[in-house]
């Protein structure tokens, strides 16, 4: 099956440093979320995004969906601890008859040191 | 309190010993689904169900079984666990079509010797 490219796949930074990572696929998509999984935990949704060239934070985070449809970007501005964990990218293609299922990206792995 | 339960949260196992990988949400949702991920591969589903007795193949299919016999509830089986079978499963459910908004259990780690 079709999965998402995501870059870097690890990042290891300074903690008060903001964070860049994208997401890229071969197909369009018109819904792109972002999952955060906490070390132990199940991944826990972010943001979601709807609409090409969309916008959206969440307190710290801010999530782009691409022009193109094909990819996604998140950024965190002054990471801290807490932010350590592994960051999914999904993409999701809905028809008017038919939503296809959730693909997920490759994961970025990130570390963040006092 | 909003949550999907998964148990065990480890499971060490030998090859061929059937095992069952228990899940059951309790917010009424419709959607229910299986991932594995594996280093390097994220997140690639198993199988998932849309409904009550409605059950279809993710990408990832071979050597699993599931059954939605009730809506809460959504059970992984693995009927004869192979080495290349272990892994970290997530179970999630969502009350949106085909998942988009999903709620994932906290994982159960499985080592088939």
């Amino acid at each position: 099956g079709q999965q998402l490219n995501q870059s870097p796949q690890s990042m290891f930074i300074q903690e008060g440093e903001d964070v860049s990572m994208n997401c890229t696929s071969s197909s369009i998509f018109n819904t792109w979320l972002w999952y955060k999984q906490d070390p132990g935990e199940g991944p826990v949704l972010l943001i979601a995004l709807y609409k090409a060239g969309e916008l959206t934070s969440n307190g710290r985070l801010t999530a782009q969906f691409g022009i193109t449809r094909k990819d996604s970007f998140l950024n965190i501005s002054a990471s801290i601890p807490s932010d350590v964990g592994i960051y999914f990218c999904a993409g999701q293609r809905r028809f008017i008859l038919f939503t296809d299922k959730l693909i997920f990206g490759t994961g970025t792995r990130l570390q963040v040191f006092p | 309190e909003a949550q999907v339960t998964q148990n065990p949260r480890y499971l060490i196992t030998v090859t061929g010993k059937k095992l069952t990988v228990t899940c059951s949400q309790n917010m009424n949702h419709e959607y229910m689904s299986w991932y594995r991920q594996d280093p390097g591969l994220g997140l690639r589903q198993i199988y998932y169900s849309m409904n009550v007795e409605v059950t279809d193949k993710g990408d990832v299919p071979e050597g699993y079984k599931v059954s939605r016999k009730e809506k809460r509830n959504f059970p992984l089986i693995l009927e004869s666990p192979s080495p290349n079978q272990t892994s970290l499963y997530f179970c999630a459910s969502s009350h949106r079509v085909k998942g988009e908004k999903l709620f994932f259990g906290s994982g159960t780690q499985l080592s088939v010797l």
